[in-house]
C-alpha cells in the first residue's frame, strides 16, 4: 500500500502565485487533515475533513482553502502565496472520523515563497 | 480541547531509560492520549495510545495516572536511532473533538553515545 502520498515534495513560489498541494490516501480513511510545521512551532492544524463533502478549519486556516470531493483526495490550495506560508506541510489520515485513531502522515511538502 | 505541555528538549545516553512527561490538565472524559515520533524530514509516526493506567507495546510504555492529567512515555534502553521529536496528542475517539486535533510543540530527544 502507498499510504498517504503528497505531491510535490518541493516547491518554490513567488509572492502572489497560487498552487495546490496534493494529498491522496489509499486506506479508505474518512478523516484527513493538513498541518504545517515551522521551526520551534511543532505541528499546527490548518484544515481537516471528517468525510467527503465535509471540511472545517483548524488553528491556522487563513490563506488556505480545501475541498473533499472524494474519500481519497484532500488538496490544499494557496490562492495568493505569501512569504509567511513558507513551511513544511504534512497531510494525515485516520480511520476514525475524529482522527484520534492512529494518524498516518505523508512525507511532507516543503514550500518556499519568495 | 485539551492542550498539552511537554518539555522542549531532553538529553540521554545510549542504553538508558527515557521518560517524557506530557501535561494535559483539562483532559475530557472521552479523550485518549496518543504519542507520535518524528525524525527529521519525515512525517510523524504513531508510537502508542492509551486511556488509563499502563499500556505497553514492542517499542514503548505509556503510563497514565488515575486523574489522567498527565501521561509519561517511557522508552527502554534508548539507542542513537531514538533521537527524534516526540509529540503528545489528546483527543476524543468518539468524535467529541470533531477532528480538531491540536499537537503541542513536542519534545526533542537527543541520545548521545
Amino acid at each position: 500500500n502507498a499510504g498517504v502520498t503528497q505531491t510535490p515534495k518541493f516547491q518554490v513560489l513567488k509572492t502572489g502565485q497560487s498552487m495546490t498541494l496534493q494529498c491522496a490516501q489509499d486506506m479508505n480513511h474518512e478523516y484527513m487533515s493538513w498541518y504545517r510545521q515551522d521551526p520551534g512551532m511543532g505541528l499546527r492544524l490548518i484544515h481537516y475533513s471528517v468525510g467527503a463533502g465535509i471540511t472545517d478549519q483548524g488553528e491556522v486556516p487563513n490563506g488556505y482553502n480545501v475541498s473533499r470531493s472524494t474519500t481519497e483526495d484532500f488538496p490544499l490550495r494557496l490562492l495568493s502565496a505569501a512569504p509567511s506560508q513558507t513551511s513544511v506541510y504534512f497531510c494525515a489520515s485516520s480511520y476514525t472520523t475524529s482522527g484520534t485513531g492512529e494518524l498516518f502522515f505523508g512525507e511532507g511538502s516543503r514550500l518556499t515563497v519568495l | 480541547l485539551a492542550k498539552t505541555t511537554q518539555p522542549i528538549s531532553m538529553d540521554s545516553y545510549e542504553g538508558q531509560e527515557v521518560n517524557i512527561t506530557c501535561s494535559h490538565n483539562n483532559i475530557a472524559t472521552n479523550d485518549y492520549i496518543t504519542w507520535y515520533q518524528q525524525f527529521p524530514s519525515q512525517g510523524p509516526r504513531f508510537i502508542i495510545q492509551g486511556y488509563k493506567t499502563k499500556v505497553t507495546n514492542e517499542v514503548a510504555s505509556l503510563f497514565i495516572p488515575a486523574d489522567r492529567k498527565s501521561s509519561t512515555l517511557s522508552l527502554p534502553r534508548v539507542s542513537l536511532s531514538d533521537t527524534a521529536v516526540y509529540y503528545c496528542l489528546v483527543g476524543d475517539v468518539y468524535g467529541g473533538s470533531q477532528g480538531n486535533l491540536i499537537f503541542g510543540k513536542g519534545t526533542k530527544l537527543s541520545v548521545k553515545p
